[in-house]
């Protein structure tokens, strides 16, 4: 059983305009959710996260939304950069992390 | 520069074969992870340890083991390998800190198994 889900397996984006990404879970005990990245043949590296008492964080060109009462999550690019094409995960944590299932964001100069 | 190195990126063994995948990190950091990767599937975690002989399923341990004798290094062992062990392997570390178990994860480049 997925708790965390990107339903979106890929996305396709031009440069300069906004990416957004989306996350859904399901267990309302998630308290602490987190953005990685991945680009191919490397391993996931931190982006972003939001505790589950904000409902925004940003930083920089990265903002991650918190929507506990939606159960979703979603990390707005702003703009984006072809240098952001990889595959991002979300992850939730209430003890360990959970992975939801990666989006392939692509963009296009 | 702060690590977690993997000592091999790519290997192919053959069905029933023993695997060891190492993992050592350099961050002091009390916790490790194994996950694996998989196409539609995501990041599931196999074991992970809080400290040194400590160890704790995850999600998917069926068929793989672990050992962690010193706090820097986790290894992972594929008893007899099957074909559908076929992937790319994970090891993360963190800190323990304020947040247990689930502080910021630092990831190696990852081991790619293929098992024919």
């Amino acid at each position: 059983d997925q708790q965390v889900k990107q339903n979106s397996p890929s996305l396709s984006v031009q440069e300069g305009r906004i990416s957004i990404l989306n996350c859904d879970y399901t267990n309302s005990m998630f308290d602490y959710f987190l953005w990685y990245k991945k680009y191919p043949a490397e391993g996931p590296t931190f982006l972003i996260s939001i505790s589950s008492i904000k409902d925004k964080n940003e930083d920089g060109r990265f903002t991650v939304f918190l929507n506990k009462s939606a159960k979703h999550l979603s990390l707005h690019i702003v703009p984006s950069q072809p240098g952001d094409s990889a595959v991002y995960f979300c992850a939730a944590s209430s003890g360990k992390l959970i992975f939801g299932q990666g989006t392939e964001l692509s963009v296009k100069p | 520069d702060v690590k977690v190195t993997q000592s091999s990126r790519y290997l192919v063994k053959r069905t029933g074969e023993k695997v060891f995948l190492e993992c050592v990190q350099d961050m002091d950091h009390e916790n490790m992870f194994w996950y694996r990767q998989d196409p539609g599937l995501g990041l599931r975690l196999i074991y992970f340890s809080y400290d040194v002989k400590m160890k704790e399923k995850g999600d998917i341990p069926e068929g793989y083991s672990v050992s962690r004798e010193k706090k820097e290094r986790f290894s992972l062992i594929l008893e007899s390998a099957s074909t559908n062990q076929t992937s790319m392997y994970l090891c993360a570390s963190s800190s323990s800190g304020a947040r247990g178990q689930t502080g910021e994860l630092f990831f190696g480049e990852g081991s790619r198994l293929t098992v024919l």
